[in-house]
């Protein structure tokens, strides 16, 4: 299984609800990323987890929390957003965060979230 | 600061053209620089690092450091080559950041 995979496809939110992004990978990594990307924008990183530490975090609002359960599941927790949070959310993961001739991201296919 | 400069957002060839996506830098440090490509409906992937050297469907793409430049290359382009294609840094000490350009859409026209 090579694959990062991502749930939902799609949410709609109100601004008053709770809902959760997860993603999965089984491929062993032990480093694993969210990326926001904004319609016609490049992905932004949010959050970087590394052996289920969490090492980065891009200065990412509060009403965004991360979890790492374990080392092949990452979530997203979101509370309270706001219609500017709409966007494609990312998850991605490498082997670990060292470079190596092997360093590679491997990207979900996202989880499109409107804010309403 | 990190940044990634695509100048062109769209470059339209015919099939058979040569293609030349441009990408220019800024990192202080030592950069890992890749380039990472869109097909239509499909997941953010690989296409090349610049520390492997390598050559992925005929694309090629070489580091100057003198110019701060990562230019994706390929001598002949197909319609399969379509595409939104992102240049990306990584940050030192470690592969954590990966900083993107603004993209450069591909069109290959019959």
């Amino acid at each position: 299984d090579t694959e990062v995979t991502q749930t939902p496809k799609h949410l709609v939110m109100g601004m008053t609800n709770k809902k959760s992004l997860k993603c999965e990978q089984h491929m062993g990594h032990r480093a694993m990323y969210w990326y926001k990307q904004k319609a016609k924008k490049p992905p932004e990183l949010m959050f970087v987890y590394s052996y289920e530490k969490l090492s980065i975090n891009e200065s990412v609002p509060s009403r965004f929390s991360p979890e790492c359960p374990n080392s092949s599941l990452l979530n997203l927790h979101l509370h309270a957003l706001q219609p500017e949070d709409s966007a494609l959310y990312l998850c991605a993961s490498s082997p670990t965060t060292r470079r190596t001739m092997n360093t590679e991201a491997f990207f979900g296919q996202g989880t499109r979230l409107t804010v309403v | 600061a990190q940044r990634v400069t695509q100048p062109e957002k769209l470059l339209s060839v015919f099939k058979g053209a040569p293609v030349e996506l441009k990408c220019n830098y800024s990192y202080s440090g030592s950069p890992e620089l890749f380039w990472y490509v869109q097909y239509s409906r499909q997941r953010l992937q690989l296409l090349l690092r610049h520390i492997s050297r390598e050559s992925i469907k005929g694309f090629t793409a070489d580091l100057n450091k003198g110019e701060t430049s990562f230019h994706l290359k390929k001598p002949f382009a197909q319609e399969e080559d379509s595409a939104m294609y992102y240049c990306a840094l990584s940050s030192s000490p470690g592969f954590q950041k990966l900083v993107f350009g603004t993209g450069t859409r591909l069109l290959v026209s019959p």
